[in-house]
């Protein structure tokens, strides 16, 4: 069974347009995130949701935003794609309270043309 | 902010030999976790250090942590073509909930 799943796994788009990427976890955590992989495989925290609201928010520009329906999913949606947004964009979660692992999707490739 | 560095950044080493990964991080931590990502894949936790423990194993695993240093170690023993990957050192982010900082990653090529 996969823990945390996120749809789709490639993204290609042309700039402008405005698209989502859906994340869900069947791990009963509480706290889930959005992380974004570079091509250089610099993985940086975007957003972080614990039980629906929004703990942390990088500075991620306001085109990024989170939506978070229930506690097992937390979708990205970004408006007006930029060919800077290229990037893996993985969903993780992890149970409450710190000093937890947390457990990864298998990322969404994003390309913009 | 980018808090963990790992050294080396790639690795190349024949199987059944040691593979050791450092990593330095700049400001106090309460954990310091090791994750490792297979090509096209997600990250996966490979173990957790608390900041007062100073050596924890798991299976062929040994990760070691010197808080006066900033610094932690991940040695795999008798590696196997399977462990080519990268590793991740990530550590607490300050003031942002439960997130994680990562480091680079090393980048380890085990060669049968």
């Amino acid at each position: 069974d996969t823990a945390v799943s996120q749809t789709p796994k490639y993204l290609v788009t042309q700039m402008g347009n405005d698209k989502s990427i859906k994340c869900e976890q069947n791990l009963g955590h509480d706290t889930m995130y959005w992380y974004k992989q570079d091509s250089k495989k610099f993985l940086k925290i975007m957003f972080s949701y614990n039980n629906k609201e929004l703990i942390i928010n990088e500075t991620v520009p306001n085109r990024f935003s989170p939506k978070s329906p229930d506690k097992a999913h937390l979708n990205l949606h970004i408006n007006s794609l930029e060919l800077g947004d290229s990037a893996v964009y993985f969903c993780a979660s992890s149970q409450d309270g710190g000093n937890q692992p947390q457990h990864f999707g298998d990322g969404t490739r994003l390309s913009i043309l | 902010s980018q808090q963990g560095e790992e050294d080396p950044q790639a690795l190349s080493i024949q199987e059944g030999e040691n593979a050791t990964m450092n990593c330095s991080y700049k400001t106090s931590i309460n954990n310091l976790q090791w994750y490792r990502q297979n090509s096209g894949r997600g990250l996966v936790h490979l173990i957790l250090i608390r900041s007062n423990e100073r050596e924890k194993h798991s299976g062929r695993l040994r990760v070691t942590l010197d808080t006066s240093k900033k610094s932690s170690s991940l040695l795999i023993t008798a590696s196997r073509a399977a462990d080519t990957a990268s590793y991740f050192c990530a550590t607490d982010a300050q003031n942002s909930g439960y997130a994680l900082n990562f480091g680079k990653g090393t980048s380890l090529l085990v060669t049968p």
